[in-house]
């Protein structure tokens, strides 16, 4: 597969559970973000990892946890949702998290809380 | 902080338009500023990235300009085609940071 893949696409949980969502890289990239996509909403972005390492935390509630064990992948481990976290959460890398560099974006999981 | 603002939020058009969507922003201390496309159930596509220092970027039929000091970009779409339609998104980066802060988009159809 080439460029950045996103599983699952679409996820439907409760409020207790706990899943993750994954993304991949293979842009040999070494900065990955996680972004929030909300309905009519502008794209917020959520979390920053360079080489890594967690380099931004958009005040981002600590029921939605990040996990980067290498430079191509990226998890965002999801418990005690709130239906309100129902978005399209996207991941993008770039190639070391300088400002001029493109973000390169994968297709999304589409998450739903009940 | 940082607001990016589009307008308009849609647009339908006939086949064969020009058109001219626009970006503004409200703090002038960016670094650039993206052009994304972004098609239903898939991720964002960059479509032009024009640096601070530069007033517009080409890309086929597709023309990005930027005024810095003003606050605005607008994108020009010729000869407008029914592939065209998809959301498209502006974004800034500022100076100080790598953070890209987005606009809520403008969604265009284009028809046939």
């Amino acid at each position: 597969e080439t460029g950045v893949t996103q599983t699952p696409r679409h996820l439907v949980m409760g409020m207790t559970n706990k899943k993750s969502l994954k993304c991949e890289q293979h842009l040999g990239h070494n900065a990955m973000y996680w972004y929030k996509q909300s309905a009519k909403k502008p794209l917020e972005l959520m979390f920053v990892y360079n080489f890594k390492e967690q380099t931004e935390n958009n005040s981002v509630p600590s029921r939605f946890s990040p996990e980067c064990p290498n430079s191509s992948h990226l998890f965002l481990h999801l418990h005690t949702l709130q239906p309100e976290d129902s978005a399209l959460y996207l991941c993008a890398s770039s190639q070391a998290g300088q400002s001029q560099e493109t973000q390169y974006f994968g297709p999304g999981t589409r998450l739903l809380v009940l | 902080k940082q607001e990016v603002t589009q307008i308009p939020a849609a647009l339908s058009v006939p086949e064969g338009e020009n058109l001219v969507l626009n970006c503004s922003f409200t703090d002038s201390a960016i670094y650039n500023l993206q052009w994304f496309r972004q098609d239903p159930g898939k991720g964002l596509t960059s479509l032009l990235l024009i640096q601070s220092s530069q007033r517009e970027q080409t890309s086929g039929r597709l023309n990005a300009s930027l005024d810095k000091s003003s606050g605005r970009s607008t994108l020009y779409i010729a000869a407008s085609q029914p592939g065209d339609s998809a959301t498209y998104l502006c974004a800034v980066i500022m100076e100080y940071g790598n953070k890209l802060v987005f606009g809520a988009g403008t969604i265009l159809r284009v028809k046939s």
